[in-house]
């Protein structure tokens, strides 16, 4: 069976342009969380969607925004970019809303120059 | 306090000893605990959960849990040059929280020859 997936693998962007990124979950999976990972650190909790709700938000700006789609699909959109916005972006899937494990996809490496 | 904190890496070990990898958190409250395995430029991958106090065991791994004393950790038996890699402790607070894990900065484990 097919793991999470994102797109795209790496990303180079400059100061002050938008971006989209996706994610597919494991099929099966009605939840899509994001999270962001900085170098040396742990990844950072964005969003949580479930049934195309938004469930959790992290304490991130309103730059950042996301949406599930009816196939449980997800992207996130980030506007502004800043030079602090460069990062890992992780996607994870799981199937349940609460207290269920989560699975990382490979990520998406956003550069901002 | 940080809501989630690892041992301080990083932590060498030796072909075929035992890893101890130590987790603590701050909410009492918290539900679900997760170890995942982050080799260098790659995503999280899950390696085990636990959810009761006590001991969990899956092959070479065992996780403990004591929510008395708000304790998490991961003991890796017969450690191989394989398993070095930072290892990442995350915790689901549940309630309102919903699906959001939160990570510890995670420890750097080096297994050598």
């Amino acid at each position: 069976d097919a793991g999470v997936t994102q797109s795209p693998t790496h990303l180079i962007k400059t100061r002050g342009q938008q971006v989209t990124l996706r994610c597919s979950p494991i099929s099966g999976h009605k939840s899509v969380s994001w999270y962001q990972q900085v170098l040396g650190q742990g990844p950072q909790f964005i969003f949580q969607y479930y049934e195309k709700e938004e469930r959790g938000r992290g304490n991130f700006p309103d730059r950042f925004s996301a949406r599930q789609f009816p196939n449980y699909s997800s992207e996130l959109n980030v506007n502004a970019l800043l030079l602090g916005d460069s990062a890992l972006y992780l996607c994870a899937s799981s199937l349940g809303l609460i207290n269920q494990p989560q699975h990382f996809g490979d990520g998406t490496r956003l550069s901002i120059l | 306090q940080k809501e989630v904190e690892q041992n301080s890496g990083p932590l060498s070990v030796p072909e075929g000893a035992i890893a101890s990898l130590n987790c603590t958190y701050s909410d009492r409250g918290s539900q679900s605990f997760f170890w995942y395995r982050q080799y260098s430029g790659k995503s999280p991958e899950l390696i085990m959960f636990i959810y009761s106090n006590g001991d969990k065991e899956d092959g070479r791994f065992t996780a403990q849990l004591n929510k008395a004393s708000q304790y998490v950790s991961l003991l890796i038996r017969d450690s191989q040059p394989s398993d070095s890699a930072t290892y990442l402790c995350a915790v689901h607070a549940g309630g309102t929280s919903y699906g959001k894990l939160t990570f510890g900065q995670g420890t750097i484990l080096t297994v050598h020859p």
